[in-house]
């Protein structure tokens, strides 16, 4: 069974800072990874997918790295803003269309 | 505006009561899925439909059921509520499997 393990499990930086959220998976046998983004009281927004045979994407200030063989994963934010407060979460795709999902890293951007 | 609507907002119902949860998405995407979140537990997946016309089961998918008649609209259905149901209720889509999936707003059950 796949298990998904995000740490930490809360983070609260100053503004300004790049910062490193990590994500780490069970079973290798991926077909890809997606971090999301959750506001309280709302819903999930995609902000990356990465494909089981890529390494990273990149989009605005965020990066996220795969590494299938390790089972881990990373995002990385740069220049951190009090509006990327929320809680970040990923989730890896294995057969029958599933997503296991992570709890998910609070992270908190005072300015 | 394009996107994924899930209704009621919230609900509160009592226990052995049927309650069926609605979906509907506009971008013509033949994937969907249900998810519940709970605290400690995260999000799980209940049921899936990799287009219409068909449907799988998730993690969790006992006490629940689903129809996908077409392509936009996705019910997920509880037959007889019980407390352990109560749970913030999430609809899902994707343009096919393995792409990325564009949620809705949830539904806050509380099964009483």
């Amino acid at each position: 069974k796949q298990e998904v393990t995000q740490i930490p499990a809360a983070l609260s930086v100053p503004e300004g800072e790049n910062l490193v959220l990590n994500c780490s998976f069970t079973d290798s046998a991926i077909y890809n990874l997606q971090w999301f983004r959750q506001d309280p009281g709302k819903g999930l927004t995609s902000l990356l997918l990465i494909q089981s045979s890529q390494r990273e994407q990149t989009s605005g200030r965020l990066n996220a790295s795969l590494d299938k063989s390790s089972g881990r994963s990373t995002l990385y934010i740069a220049a951190s803003q009090p509006g990327d407060s929320a809680t970040y979460l990923c989730a890896v795709e294995t057969s029958g269309s599933r997503l296991t999902f992570g709890e998910g890293t609070q992270l908190t951007v005072n300015p | 505006i394009a996107g994924i609507t899930q209704a009621p907002t919230s609900q509160i119902l009592a226990a052995g009561r049927r309650m069926t949860l609605r979906c509907t998405q506009d971008m013509r995407h033949n994937a969907m899925y249900w998810y519940r979140q709970d605290l400690g537990l995260g999000l799980r997946l209940i049921h899936y439909s990799n287009t219409a016309g068909t449907t799988g089961k998730g993690e969790v998918p006992d006490g629940y059921s689903v129809s996908r008649a077409n392509t936009d609209d996705f019910p997920l259905t509880l037959a007889s509520a019980v407390p352990s149901q109560t749970s913030v209720y999430f609809c899902a889509s994707s343009r096919d499997r393995g792409e990325t999936q564009y949620f809705g707003p949830g539904t806050r059950l509380l099964v009483l």
